[in-house]
């Protein structure tokens, strides 16, 4: 069974600085999608990033960029410039292709310092 | 922006009673989802939907389960006995045809407590 573990349950930085949070992944199957969400207070779990398996290129969006390594299985999630709406709690999440289901780490609460 | 709309926010309900959590997904998506997240541990999936029909269901997606588009834009969840361990917080989500493996739209949750 796949599994999807963070193992920093908390991670702080001071705003503008740069923070780059874990995520490491088990799976025996070679097509998938790797994601990351973000849950602020609010609750709503928001897409920041994905990954697809099959692309060597590592997702960039905005501050937010990936290191993807697929045969360390890790997929981590690096924030520039970070500004204090980026407090949330963030989520690494796998899918298989030609599933439905989404597999969830335990997230990271991430703290942002002025 | 469209969004998933979750209603309501908060429900209390006694054990052993039915409760039903809406959802209006966004409204050109096709696949449904519900996933739960107790206090403190991983948001895990219950169950998808598409064509009016389950497409993938969890181990947690008991007979206790029932999912249902009653009208064309709401997607409910039933839990027809509830438990007090079915108390956690319950997302919603949905997604278009095309773009399913890159993430969904989730909506902002209904926590439910079973006293």
């Amino acid at each position: 069974a796949q599994t999807v573990t963070q193992s920093q349950p908390e991670m702080s930085v001071q705003e503008a600085e740069t923070v780059t949070l874990s995520c490491t992944y088990d799976t025996s199957e070679s097509d998938y999608y790797l994601f990351w969400y973000k849950q602020p207070p609010s609750r709503q779990m928001i897409l920041v990033i994905r990954q697809e398996a099959y692309k060597q290129q590592n997702a960039t969006e905005n501050r937010f960029s990936v290191n993807f390594q697929k045969a360390a299985k890790s997929f981590s999630l690096k924030i520039s410039d970070s500004q204090l709406g980026d407090a949330a709690m963030y989520f690494c999440a796998y899918r298989s292709a030609g599933t439905d289901k989404l597999i969830f780490g335990t997230g990271t609460r991430l703290q942002v310092f002025p | 922006e469209p969004e998933v709309t979750q209603t309501p926010s908060h429900q209390v309900t006694q054990m052993g009673q039915e409760v039903i959590l809406r959802c209006v997904p966004i409204s050109n998506h096709l696949y449904f989802y519900w996933y739960r997240q107790i206090l403190g541990q991983k948001v895990e999936f219950l169950v998808s939907f598409y064509n009016n029909e389950i497409s993938e269901k969890s181990e947690i997606f008991d007979d206790q389960f029932s999912v249902e588009r009653p009208d064309g834009s709401n997607f409910t969840l039933k839990i027809r006995s509830t438990k007090l361990e079915d108390s956690a917080m319950y997302f919603c989500a949905s997604s278009e045809a095309w773009d399913r493996n890159y993430g969904y739209t989730f909506g902002s949750g209904t926590r439910l407590t079973v006293v």
